[in-house]
């Protein structure tokens, strides 16, 4: 298995709260993805990073901020949270360029928004 | 605008073989792949396909790929109870990025 951990793995959090999921690799991967997976809509991109303090927006980023400020860690920021927000969160990594693209995935984080 | 569809639900009896469909929009997608999530967990990389190949096959795994009809299917031979979870098939949207466009996942029920 890739070495993704998530972190927190369970949240329950308040409607208006700041919230921070933490993906941390040990594959020295350049690429970085966070997903929201939602019943009905498969997994959808949030926010990516193709580097140190390198982001971009994915298809869902509204209400959502990201920051990689080391190789290793890429933090997903709800800044004010809403039960829209309700999900599992799923960080990935990926070496773009080589023989494949393939994608690795963390254990998630399931977050409730009350 | 990219987009990939798979059937929500199947269900199979156990030692039978499953098979799962996928279609999909961009015809220039390098690769095409496979995903098996198991309840509670990430998804795991099964299997994917290079866009000039039409077969793959690893163990009771076999994908096939009809690029004309952008039709990708992933056939699970003497299926176990085992291999119930959701599949996920992803084609690549950006090769630059790695950025995949997923389905919605397919539900497969193996019943002893």
């Amino acid at each position: 298995d890739a070495g993704i951990t998530q972190s927190p793995r369970h949240k329950v959090t308040e409607t208006g709260t700041p919230v921070t999921l933490r993906c941390h690799q040990t594959e020295n991967h350049r690429y970085m993805y966070w997903y929201r997976q939602d019943p009905g809509h498969g997994l959808r991109l949030i926010h990516y990073s193709y580097g140190v303090k390198d982001t971009d927006k994915g298809e869902v980023s509204d209400g959502y901020s990201v920051s990689r400020s080391k190789t290793e860690d890429f933090l997903l920021t709800l800044e004010s949270a809403t039960s829209s927000q309700t999900s599992v969160y799923f960080c990935a990594i990926s070496d773009p360029g080589g023989d494949q693209e393939t994608q690795y995935f963390g254990p998630g984080t399931r977050l409730l928004v009350l | 605008g990219e987009d990939v569809e798979q059937s929500l639900f199947l269900s199979v009896r156990e030692g039978d073989s499953s098979v799962i469909n996928c279609t999909y929009t961009d015809s220039s997608s390098t690769y095409l792949y496979w995903y098996k999530q198991e309840p509670g967990a990430g998804l795991q990389l099964l299997t994917y396909i290079f866009s000039n190949m039409d077969m793959k096959q690893d163990q009771r795994l076999t994908v096939l790929l009809n690029k004309k009809d952008k039709h990708l299917s992933l056939r699970i031979a003497d299926t176990q109870t085992g291999d119930s979870a959701i599949y996920f098939c992803a084609e690549v949207f950006s090769s630059n990025t790695g950025k995949l466009i997923f389905g919605q996942g397919t539900t497969l029920q193996v019943k002893p």
